[in-house]
């Protein structure tokens, strides 16, 4: 079965630090993808990144950078200088390609910067 | 190009009443995801629909419900409203079967409030 834990229910920096979110997940299949959404609060969710499980490169786009290592399961999230506006609750999700290929999300990581 | 539209925003009922929440995606895209939100049981994959069709269903009773119009916007419909069933209501939409091949975009959501 598919599992996604986010272990770090809340966190808060003070703002300019880096931040790491992580997420350690759990799947049968070989071919399955996985996904970073923030959501500030408005509620709605933003698509920050999807990664297939033959990508394994790390990718970085501007402030953001995530982690993908396969041998921990894991897809950790990392903010460099924090900035107020990154305050939200960001959720780990992870989808299999396979029959059964609903998307399960973790419980999410409350991140609060301080100014 | 606009994104994905939910209304009502937010909606008060009382139990055992039923609702109607619609979901407009966004210009081209074939599918539609409904998700609940709640503090304790996080996001919950509800259902999907692909070219008016239910591809997907989550662990829901019954009285959960939706559809889907041939210009793929969606309705989800709750009957009988239970006191659980307060909360946010989210709509993603994607251009082909949601797997995770396709990226999600989610709507503002829909605040339901059961009292």
């Amino acid at each position: 079965a598919q599992k996604v834990t986010q272990a770090q229910t809340e966190i808060s920096v003070v703002e300019k630090e880096d931040v790491t979110l992580d997420c350690v997940y759990e799947t049968r299949d070989t071919t399955y993808y996985l996904f970073w959404y923030k959501q500030p609060p408005s509620g709605e969710l933003v698509f920050l990144i999807r990664r297939n499980s033959f990508d394994e490169q790390n990718e970085i786009s501007g402030r953001y950078s995530w982690n993908f290592q396969k041998s921990t399961s894991s897809f950790n999230f990392t903010i460099t200088a924090s900035q107020v506006v990154d305050s939200a609750v960001y959720f780990c999700a992870l989808s299999e390609a396979g029959r059964d290929d609903k998307i399960i999300f973790g419980k999410g990581t409350r991140l609060h910067i301080l100014p | 190009k606009a994104g994905v539209t939910q209304t009502p925003r937010y909606l008060i009922k009382t139990r055992g009443q039923q609702v109607t929440l619609s979901c407009s995606p966004i210009s081209g895209h074939r599918s539609v995801s409904w998700y609940q939100q709640t503090p304790g049981q996080g996001l919950q994959f509800l259902f999907e629909y692909f070219s008016e069709t239910q591809r997907n269903k989550g662990n829901f009773p019954g009285r959960f419900s939706g559809r889907q119009f041939s210009n793929s916007r969606s309705e989800m419909n709750v009957s009988t409203l239970e006191l659980g069933d307060s909360a946010l209501y989210l709509c993603a939409s994607s251009l082909g079967p949601s797997s995770g091949q396709e990226t999600q975009y989610f709507g503002p959501g829909t605040r339901l409030l059961v009292l």
